[in-house]
């Protein structure tokens, strides 16, 4: 089956600190990539994705690369805000009316002035 | 405008009572979802419609009906609650096409069952 594994949080950085929050995934045919971000007492938003391999998704200074050789869409920013504080989650989902979308469990990150 | 609304957004009740939470999306999207959030922030995926009709029913107990009106609305229905129950439910909703199925969120329920 289809699933989606992050690293756990949480993740402590400080103010312009670099991010990296690994992804990885297993998935039939060639799903789109997803990375998701949660804000305290919010739902979730899109941050960014990707639809096909070697596409980069990037938004809000943050950016992943949808690599299909090492499975993975890892989530990057250079210099991090405290603004940033949130739940960040990757998913995969494909089209497909019975299709699930599949996200991993969520990677906490906090970040200190 | 919220693209996917639901109500309540906090709900506070007893057990072995019965509770409806209502979505409503304005995207003009084919397909809805609910999902329950937990403790930890895991998403667990409970029910898909895809224009009225249920296509996906994860194993969810059957305390819980979801009901799909037309295809801008799910309502989830959970009877005799339970203290296990008490978690954030999220609705959402995509449409099929290419470019993947972005998933777009409601703000959230948080139901606590005491």
């Amino acid at each position: 089956g289809n699933s989606v594994t992050q690293m756990e949080g949480p993740v402590t950085l400080s103010e312009e600190a670099f991010l990296t929050i690994n992804c990885t995934y297993t998935a039939t045919g060639y799903p789109s990539l997803f990375w998701y971000v949660q804000y305290p007492g919010e739902g979730l938003q899109l941050l960014l994705k990707a639809t096909k391999a070697d596409d980069k998704g990037s938004n809000k200074g943050f950016e992943a690369t949808y690599r299909k050789e090492t499975t993975s869409f890892h989530l990057e920013k250079g210099s991090v805000q405290v603004s940033d504080s949130a739940v960040y989650f990757c998913a995969l989902s494909r089209s497909g009316g019975s299709y699930i979308p599949t996200f991993g469990r969520g990677t906490s990150l906090i970040v200190h002035p | 405008d919220t693209a996917v609304s639901q109500t309540p957004k906090y709900l506070v009740t007893q057990m072995g009572n019965d509770k409806s939470i209502k979505c409503e999306q304005n995207l003009g999207h084919d397909t809805m979802y609910w999902y329950k959030q937990d403790s930890k922030k895991f998403l667990k995926i409970m029910f898909s419609y895809n224009n009225k009709e249920l296509i996906i029913n994860e194993t969810v107990p059957n305390r819980f009906s979801p009901k799909s009106p037309d295809k801008a609305h799910l309502n989830l229905h959970i009877n005799s609650l339970e203290l296990g129950d008490s978690a954030v439910y999220f609705c959402a909703s995509s449409q099929e096409g290419r470019g993947g199925n972005t998933i777009y969120f409601g703000e959230g329920s948080w139901l606590t069952v005491v």
